[in-house]
């Protein structure tokens, strides 16, 4: 069965950092682009970040760019994005997604409030 | 930016009638490959989204037939037959084609 299962979000303080993680099962993660898309509270869907199979390539919005960074380690089949300088906008769930949109997370929730 | 624009639906739409949404894309969705990069999801109350169709018209495996894309360029439509109760919740378009991915701004289907 697939499974991606995300972790690491949580309540922090504007400006501070979080290092979200996205643990993939039952498919060879390596053959797969990866995306985060993240949610506002009663908001629509915000492509965030996505990135290669071999993680050469990575892509992000103009919002997070410099900010935010994603990465992988095909060997432990996860995807991670690292948060820095958090802004109250950048309060969402996140969700990771395969490149073909197959298979989605559950979503962790990011909470950026002082 | 390609901007996606969704259309809204009369709802509550009543058991068992169709109904059919509407996206338009800032700019053409083809690809110098031929396909056309639209993507539409639905997101259930509570649940995280699911892919229904991509390239415009192929249903994703496991997708009732009952959902049917559309359209080309930059004119797109998602048609639901027979709705049912488990077909409510908030449905997005997404372009591919290029980057940012962008998406509409949902449109959401109540069932009467």
């Amino acid at each position: 069965e697939v499974q991606l299962v995300e972790s690491g979000g949580g309540l922090v303080q504007p400006g501070r950092s979080l290092k979200l993680s996205c643990a993939a099962s039952g498919f060879t993660f390596s053959n797969y682009g990866m995306h985060w898309i993240r949610q506002a509270p009663t908001k629509g869907l915000e492509w965030v970040a996505s990135i290669s199979p071999s993680g050469g390539s990575t892509y992000y919005r103009d919002s997070v760019k410099g900010r935010f960074t994603i990465s992988r380690d095909n060997a432990k089949s996860t995807l991670y994005l690292q948060m820095d300088s958090l802004r109250s906008e950048d309060t969402a769930t996140y969700y990771c997604a395969t490149d073909t949109y197959d298979y989605w997370g559950q979503g962790v929730m990011v909470t950026v409030s002082s | 930016d390609i901007v996606m624009t969704q259309g809204a639906l009369p709802n509550p739409v009543p058991s068992g009638e169709s109904a059919s949404i509407t996206c338009r894309s800032s700019k053409s969705l083809v690809y110098k490959d031929g396909k056309t990069y639209l993507n539409w999801f639905l997101q259930r109350p509570g649940q995280s989204p699911q892919l229904l169709t991509y390239w415009t018209s192929t249903r994703a495996s496991g997708v009732s037939e009952r959902f049917s894309g559309s359209g080309s360029g930059t004119y797109f439509t998602l048609k639901i037959s027979r709705v049912r109760a488990e077909d409510a919740g908030v449905y997005y378009c997404q372009q591919v084609r290029e980057y940012p991915l962008t998406f509409g701004s949902g449109t959401k289907l109540e069932i009467k």
